[in-house]
């Protein structure tokens, strides 16, 4: 299975945007880069998503390298509750047993 | 509201005795799939289920079984638990879509701290 790594903790101020890195450099032709996040005590939330393209929504944005062996995260304004452990993972195709890794992820810290 | 619901939240227990997770989606999720998350280990997939009647094996099975009798619940069932099995379980699910569309977002639970001594 292809595999991520990210590093493991970064640090931002509040109201600034946040860039958070992930390398996949074993990357298929078919699988999407996910996102997701964990604020403490709960269980992870989806972020975001794309396969080639950069992507937007209204939590952030994903900047996905040509060659597709990185992309990156990009928080445009770092709010406190941003705190979280942030996971880059890969998802294959439906037909490959759906098996999901998602690895420690980058513990970003927000200070006010 | 969609949801994915686990109870309990916190389990303490003994060795050997046995003990179910339950875990209920309301979102009419085709796919659901059970976590453990451990310090220093990440997030790691124990089974998944594509649909009723249909479960796979994940990344560290051992010890635990699965059912999926009903599209809407994934129980996981320890059935001799060992202080090993101590961790933090998550249940997910998602949409399973046609192979253009694999790509749908993972509800996770908000976890079922498990203690076994």
């Amino acid at each position: 299975d292809a595999k991520t790594t990210q590093p493991n903790s970064m640090e931002s101020n509040e109201e600034e945007p946040v860039h958070l890195p992930c390398n996949h450099s074993t990357i298929s032709g078919t699988d999407y880069i996910h996102w997701y996040r964990q604020l403490p005590s709960q269980g992870p939330e989806y972020v975001i998503h794309g396969l080639t393209s950069n992507v937007n929504n209204r939590m952030a944005s994903l900047a996905i390298a040509e060659d597709r062996k990185s992309s990156t995260l990009i928080l445009h304004r770092a709010t406190l509750r941003d705190a979280a452990v942030y996971y880059c993972i890969l998802r294959g195709e439906e037909t490959s047993g759906s098996r999901l890794t998602f690895g420690e992820g980058t513990q970003l810290t927000v200070n006010p | 509201e969609a949801q994915v619901t686990q109870n309990p939240r916190y389990l303490i227990t003994v060795t050997g005795k046995k003990l179910t997770v339950t875990c209920s989606q309301n979102m009419n999720h085709e796919y659901m799939s059970w976590y453990r998350q451990d310090p220093g280990l990440g997030l790691r997939q124990i089974y998944y289920s594509m649909n009723v009647e249909v479960t796979d094996k994940g990344d560290v099975p051992e010890g635990y079984k699965v059912s999926r009798k009903e599209k809407r619940n994934f129980p996981l069932i320890l059935e001799s638990p060992s202080p090993n099995q101590t961790s933090l379980y998550f249940c997910a699910s998602r949409r399973r879509g046609h192979k253009s569309s694999y790509n749908s977002p993972l509800h996770f639970g908000n976890g079922t701290r498990l203690t076994v001594t």
